[in-house]
């Protein structure tokens, strides 16, 4: 059981390029999240989504998009990259909201110069 | 506003060494708090899920508490090993803005040495 899968595990851009991280899960839940983790910090949440087709902003959500076309596939899209979002970036999953326990991926570690 | 708060921030410790991991919220109704585990590099490996109902929650060497009216949760690790060395971060569910979202603890950083 492959859990939360996310690529790619490194990736360095240069500013103004774009790049997607992928996410995909195989647990069947409806919830999805994307989350960046900065030195010293908590995460943050950037995106989540509630099921396919449905997804809204968390707290940090400026210079991302997601979409949300399948259950399992939550990808994340950076389109003008920044310094500023250079960062390790994790998607997790869980089945519904509240009581239910959370599964992260491995992350990605992004480099923006 | 939900706040977490992790002490201490860094620990080093003596194989074999019991210890414990202090995790405090500030908003007391909760539906659960996790505990992850994370090695350098890596992701966030769930450790215990206690529910807002239980008390406690075991597995292994590790037992972790909960006393929502105190805003407090502990993770007790027996018989520290240095495969236990790894940031430690506690978390809490909160319903804002019509979405919800884990509020992170800034994590304790372990270091378990022979």
């Amino acid at each position: 059981n492959a859990g939360v899968t996310q690529t790619p595990k490194f990736r360095i851009l240069k500013i103004g390029q774009s790049m997607t991280l992928q996410c995909t899960q195989d647990m069947n839940h409806n919830y999805m999240y994307w989350y960046r983790q900065d030195p010293g910090m908590g995460l943050k949440l950037i995106y989540y989504s509630v099921g396919a087709g449905i997804t809204d902003k968390g707290e940090v959500p400026n210079g991302y998009n997601v979409s949300r076309s399948t259950t399992e596939d939550f990808p994340l899209r950076l389109e003008l990259a920044a310094p500023s979002q250079t960062s390790v970036y994790f998607c997790a999953s869980s089945y519904g909201t509240g009581s239910t326990e959370a599964f992260f991926g491995q992350g990605t570690r992004l480099t923006v110069v | 506003k939900q706040e977490v708060t992790q002490i201490p921030a860094a620990l080093s410790v003596p194989e074999g060494e019991n210890l414990v991991l202090n995790c405090s919220f500030t908003d007391s109704a909760i539906y659960n708090l996790q505990w992850f585990r994370q090695d350098p590099g890596k992701g966030l490996t769930s450790l215990l899920l206690i529910q807002s109902s239980q008390r406690e929650q075991t597995s292994g060497r590790l037992n972790a508490s909960l006393d929502k009216s105190s805003g407090r949760s502990t993770l007790y690790i027996a018989a520290s090993q240095p495969g236990d060395s790894a940031t430690y971060l506690c978390a809490v569910p909160v319903f804002s803005g019509g979405y919800n979202k884990l509020i992170f603890g800034a994590g304790t950083r372990l270091a378990v040495h022979p």
